[in-house]
């Protein structure tokens, strides 16, 4: 079975702080995304990679920015926290072409 | 404007009811997922569908193409079905996703 691991599954944060999400798989996938999941607002896609060093805005890129120096690993980083970046943060990973798709667990970040 | 809209947004159901799960999309796509959350949980992917049907135990997804709508049933309901139900669809323009704000499931014993 594919696998995406997600480092954390909480993680609290105060505001300012650079804030590092680590996501990871472990078949191969060259496509991998980062979403953010909100009430009411439903998945939202931050940013998408779908090469090394290679990355694509998503719909809401603004106060993120990614890193993908290998296949395998694709960071989600928040230069600066800020409180209404509080929410889930679900990885995923699929091959380039195909709709097949895994999620992480998810991290839910809290920045206080 | 929302590319994927599902039906209803909150559903209750008692245990042992058949349930539907609707959803629209406007875009061309070249799959559809229904996705599952569990509360305070990950997203794992129920099915994938590019035409016709799927059946896995109480489980069976539809999805018909012209018409750009996929349904989402589960026979005989258990509490353990309670969780977050997404559908989503990828693009067959490259590769994208776009996702339905969900259906929150209860099941009562």
């Amino acid at each position: 079975d594919v696998k995406v691991t997600q480092s954390s599954r909480y993680l609290v944060k105060r505001t300012g702080e650079k804030v590092f999400l680590e996501c990871v798989q472990d078949m191969d996938h060259e496509n991998m995304f980062w979403y953010r999941q909100d009430p009411g607002l439903g998945l939202r896609l931050i940013y998408f990679s779908y090469d090394v060093k290679m990355k694509e805005k998503g719909d809401i890129p603004e106060g993120y920015s990614v890193s993908r120096e290998k296949k395998e690993r694709f960071s989600l980083i928040l230069e600066s926290a800020s409180t209404n970046q509080t929410s889930m943060y679900l990885c995923a990973s699929s091959l380039v072409g195909g709709p097949g798709y895994t999620f992480g667990s998810g991290t839910r970040l809290t920045v206080v | 404007k929302n590319e994927v809209e599902q039906s209803p947004q909150n559903l209750t159901a008692q245990e042992g009811e058949f349930i539907t799960i609707n959803c629209s999309y406007s875009v061309g796509i070249s799959a559809l997922h229904w996705l599952q959350q569990h509360p305070g949980g990950g997203i794992v992917s129920l099915f994938m569908l590019s035409s016709g049907k799927k059946k896995h135990g109480r489980l069976i997804a539809t999805i018909n193409i012209q018409e750009k709508h996929s349904s989402l049933h589960i026979t005989a309901s258990h509490p353990r079905d309670s969780a977050v139900y997404i559908c989503a669809v990828y693009l067959n323009t490259g590769n994208q996703f776009y996702f339905g704000t969900g259906t929150s499931l209860t099941v009562i014993p």
